[in-house]
């Protein structure tokens, strides 16, 4: 098992542009998470999935920002029409459900997002 | 609503030294779990510690232990021996709940730790 993987590690688009992110979980987990990650602050919850089923969103995740994970394994994060203000790290991450309350999630490495 | 406290935006340490970095927190849910993530400039967070409102004893993991006073809500790590490689981001996050409905983490803001040689 190589843990939890995101592509790309680092995208640079320009302001109106749409991107699209990707995150393999690891193979058992059942939930996945993504976080976005701004200069100096710690992560913030954006979405969580189990399985294929979207449980929850986050009132950052706004109109522009769409995730699926359509057959409950990767998951992909859309933002449509970049802003500057999304410019930051989206993390994604994935845990079994049992297992959540005592060893919390296996974090990937991020993607970096830079919208000029 | 649940929060988390980190006042220290940086800390120096000598190697070799131990170092503690504070954490405080605020929740009504009575029972909660308690993670520290490090995040070394790769930027992956890296699991180092748990500890769940119930546990009686302070949770430990080789150099890591969580010096967690309930009554204070608080959950200092204590970092023993450091390392050059500690030197890093490190979070306090919490879950409320019991890992069922609700399960993400708050995150607090961060300490940076810069161990010296």
């Amino acid at each position: 098992d190589t843990g939890v993987s995101q592509d790309p590690r680092h995208k640079i688009t320009k302001r109106g542009q749409n991107v699209t992110f990707r995150c393999d979980p690891i193979s058992e987990h059942n939930r996945l998470y993504w976080y976005r990650q701004t200069l100096g602050q710690g992560p913030e919850f954006l979405t969580y999935f189990q399985n294929e089923a979207q449980l929850e969103k986050s009132r950052l995740l706004s109109d522009r920002f769409s995730a699926e994970r359509p057959k409950g394994s990767f998951s992909t994060l859309e933002i449509q029409r970049t802003e500057q203000g999304d410019s930051a790290m989206y993390l994604c991450a994935s845990s079994l459900t049992d297992r959540a309350s005592n060893y919390g999630y296996t974090f990937g490495s991020g993607t970096r997002l830079t919208v000029v | 609503a649940q929060k988390i406290t980190q006042t220290q935006p940086g800390m120096f340490v000598q190697e070799k030294e131990a170092v503690t970095l504070d954490c405080t927190y605020d929740t009504s849910d009575p029972s909660y779990g308690l993670f520290w993530y490090k995040q070394p400039s790769s930027g992956e967070m890296i699991f180092l510690i748990y500890q769940g409102s119930y546990d009686q004893q302070n949770a430990t993991e080789g150099r890591y232990s969580l010096n967690f006073q309930k009554a204070r809500k608080s959950a200092n790590l204590v970092i023993s021996a450091s390392q050059l490689g500690d030197s890093a981001m490190y979070f306090c996050a919490m879950r409320e709940g019991r890992g069922g409905a609700t399960n993400k983490l708050i995150f607090g803001t961060g300490t940076l730790l810069a161990v010296q040689p």
